[in-house]
């Protein structure tokens, strides 16, 4: 099965910019999405597709992919936006399938 | 409004069996994939199972295969998980989760329920 590697942890300056890159074989086939964790909390997801927003995520959150690479993009970083932050695609094993990243977790300072 | 509610977590001995529930509401459950996602203490996610609309298709992570699974009654808006053999391994929250599509080869879950704890000690 497929994997999606991530760096463990990131950290970034209030209001600055951070990028959380996601890597593996499978995003060169699927899009990845993205989800932010709080501790004791369900994930909810951020990013999906190409870059796109479900309602209610600031606009400060964008996705980007190349090749094998995705990422996501935290423009202008606030206080509450410090969380672990998961990346997921199909598999590309054929199958509906899915794999997570291993996650990255986001320090805002 | 969606709302997923996860049900059935608790304490089993290695071996044992459990069966989570998750009511779905505010959404026309029958028209979407329904997946199951785990967490262990202090780890990252794990995505489990997942079903097709009308139960017709099922797959899962290698480590559950033959020991877990997943059913839903369209008619009931619920989800279903059946853990059998459990191992101490299994030991996690358990999200219920909506799969969405979008254009292109996009797949993503936008919907989560809060999770339930299963335990697995003796």
């Amino acid at each position: 099965s497929s994997e999606l590697t991530q760096d463990p942890a990131v950290s970034v300056a209030l209001g600055q910019t951070v990028r959380i890159t996601c890597q593996g074989d499978s995003l060169r086939s699927y899009y990845a999405s993205w989800y932010q964790q709080k501790p004791g909390q369900a994930p909810v997801l951020v990013i999906y597709g190409k870059n796109n927003r479900p309602s209610g995520i600031p606009d400060r959150f964008s996705g980007s992919s190349s090749g094998n690479t995705a990422s996501l993009t935290i423009t202008g970083a606030q206080a509450e936006d410090e969380a672990d932050y998961y990346c997921n695609s199909r598999d590309s094993s054929g199958n509906p399938t899915y794999v997570f990243g291993t996650g990255t977790k986001v320090t805002v300072l | 409004e969606v709302q997923l509610v996860e049900s059935g977590g608790g304490l089993v001995q290695p071996g044992g069996s459990l069966r989570l529930s998750c009511a779905a509401s505010g959404f026309t459950f029958s028209s979407y994939w329904m997946s199951w996602v785990r967490q262990a203490p202090g780890k990252g996610l794990e995505w489990v199972a997942n079903i097709k609309q009308d139960g017709s298709e099922k797959y899962y992570v290698d480590s559950v295969k033959g020991r877990f699974t997943i059913s839903r009654d369209n008619a009931k808006n619920s989800l279903y998980l059946q853990m059998n053999s459990l191992r101490a391994e299994d030991t996690a929250v358990y999200y219920c989760a909506r799969l969405g599509r979008g254009d292109l080869e996009s797949y993503y879950f936008d919907y989560w329920g809060q999770g339930t704890l299963v335990t697995v000690s003796s």
